[in-house]
């Protein structure tokens, strides 16, 4: 089975400061791994996954991720966090076999962008 | 170009009654998949169709049932409501269902308010 843990499931930072949200997850076969972010009374958009190769991922909006094996880690960055960037931001798990029709996501992390 | 849309976008049921939930997937993409979430949750999945035949089902009880139509739309349908199936329900569409590395896109989602 696999599962995704946010920690944290509020983050306040000031404008221009670094945003940092954490996931780890659990799986018994190599994850592909996402970000999605929603916006209030809005559907999920992805912001970058992981599925093989390179371990730090780019994505949209300036955010980053870096995929860690040995720390089963898939931390979401941004250098400067900007006041559109305040939404909830879900970590997700699926797998290259087995139950790979599905994602499976964690709580949920609000992020606050205070001016 | 149309993202995946679903309708309705908001409704309020009665304990016991039946709801039918819709959702028309991006031009091309032949997997729809739904998901439930909770509020202050993350999503949780449902089910899967990929080429009118269900890949996959989450761990959600009988009352929750769900096709596929010819045209790749899908309808999700759920019987004798409880108030704990208030949620936001989200589908999503791939252009394949085999592969959790293929992007899946979201739909804003069905508020569902069940009293």
């Amino acid at each position: 089975a696999q599962s995704v843990t946010q920690l944290g499931s509020h983050v306040s930072v000031s404008e221009g400061a670094l945003v940092l949200l954490r996931c780890n997850y659990s799986s018994s076969v190599p994850p592909y791994l996402f970000w999605y972010v929603q916006y209030p009374n809005q559907g999920l958009q992805l912001l970058l996954k992981y599925t093989t190769g390179a371990t730090l991922v780019k994505g949209i909006n300036g955010f980053e991720a870096e995929f860690k094996k040995s720390e089963t880690s898939f931390h979401l960055t941004k250098p400067s966090a900007h006041m559109s960037d305040a939404a909830e931001y879900f970590c997700a798990v699926s797998s290259s076999g087995g139950s790979n029709y599905k994602l499976t996501f964690g709580k949920g992390t609000l992020l606050t962008v205070n001016p | 170009d149309a993202g995946v849309t679903q309708s309705p976008t908001h409704l309020i049921k009665t304990r016991g009654q039946h709801v039918t939930l819709r959702c028309s997937p991006i031009s091309g993409h032949k997997s729809v998949s739904w998901y439930q979430q909770v509020l202050g949750q993350g999503p949780q999945f449902i089910f899967q169709y990929y080429e009118k035949e269900e890949r996959g089902r989450g761990n959600f009880p009988d009352r929750f049932s769900a096709r596929q139509f010819p045209n790749y739309s899908s309808e999700l349908n759920v019987n004798a409501l409880l108030l704990g199936d208030s949620a936001l329900y989200l589908c999503a569409s791939k252009i394949r269902g085999e592969n959790m590395n293929t992007e899946a896109f979201f739909g804003q989602g069905t508020r569902l308010t069940v009293v």
